[in-house]
């Protein structure tokens, strides 16, 4: 059962575009959404979160944005750099919790 | 400090071999995590310690796998007899924070032959 989904396995966006990665999870418990990046041989990194009682939070280049009544988050990227090009993970958790659960992940790629 | 660190990078081993796993959490954080992934996969949640109590162990992890943090700080993750299905990449992580997001290590890639 998978609680947490990223329906696309891959996004390309020209450099100085947006990037638009979507997240829809299932499970109405989750309150805490976090998206990570991991490059090639790397553990995942930390990139921004969002709490349920925001519906946007926004740090530089990246705003995600949660719908929670649709179950749905999204991850923009504004400008897209060539550097973003990563595979991206969207997370949830419960804040009365520990353990992550995380999407299949999408696979960015920035065209320069 | 500069973060989460795990030993080996890589292991190849044999079907039915032990291997052994170590992970140096962030040394202030208290909490510290077991993931797997593999192939097309997100990490899936497989056990996780508060100080030297395991609080959460996921129905992925058999009995053949057991985890360690005897004193709180460095945690090992032991697969007994490997299969072939054990190959993955095995993440730890650390937090202070209950719930937020925390600070993944390099991963060990196990491989099994």
């Amino acid at each position: 059962d998978q609680q947490v989904k990223q329906n696309s396995p891959s996004l390309s966006v020209q450099e100085g575009r947006i990037s638009i990665l979507n997240c829809d999870y299932t499970n109405s418990m989750f309150d805490y959404f976090l998206w990570y990046k991991k490059y090639p041989a790397e553990g995942p990194t930390f990139l921004i979160s969002i709490s349920s009682i925001k519906d946007k939070n926004e740090d530089g280049r990246f705003t995600v944005f949660l719908n929670k009544s649709a179950k749905h988050l999204s991850l923009h990227i504004v400008p897209s750099q060539p550097g973003d090009s990563a595979v991206y993970f969207c997370a949830a958790t419960k804040s009365s919790g520990d353990k992550l659960t995380f999407g299949t992940g999408t696979r960015l790629a920035v065209r320069p | 400090d500069t973060g989460v660190s795990q030993n080996p990078r890589h292991k190849i081993t044999k079907r039915g071999q032990n291997v052994t796993f170590r992970c140096d959490p962030i040394s202030e954080h208290n909490r510290l995590y077991w993931y797997r992934q593999t192939l097309g996969q997100g990490p899936e949640f497989l056990t996780y310690f508060q100080n030297e109590a395991q609080l959460e162990k996921s129905r992925l992890l058999s009995d053949r796998f057991s985890a360690e943090r005897p004193k709180g700080s460095f945690s090992t993750l032991e697969i007994q007899r490997t299969e072939q299905g054990d190959s993955a990449m095995y993440l730890c992580a650390s937090s202070r924070n209950r719930g937020r997001g925390y600070t993944f290590g390099s991963g060990t890639r196990l491989t099994v032959v």
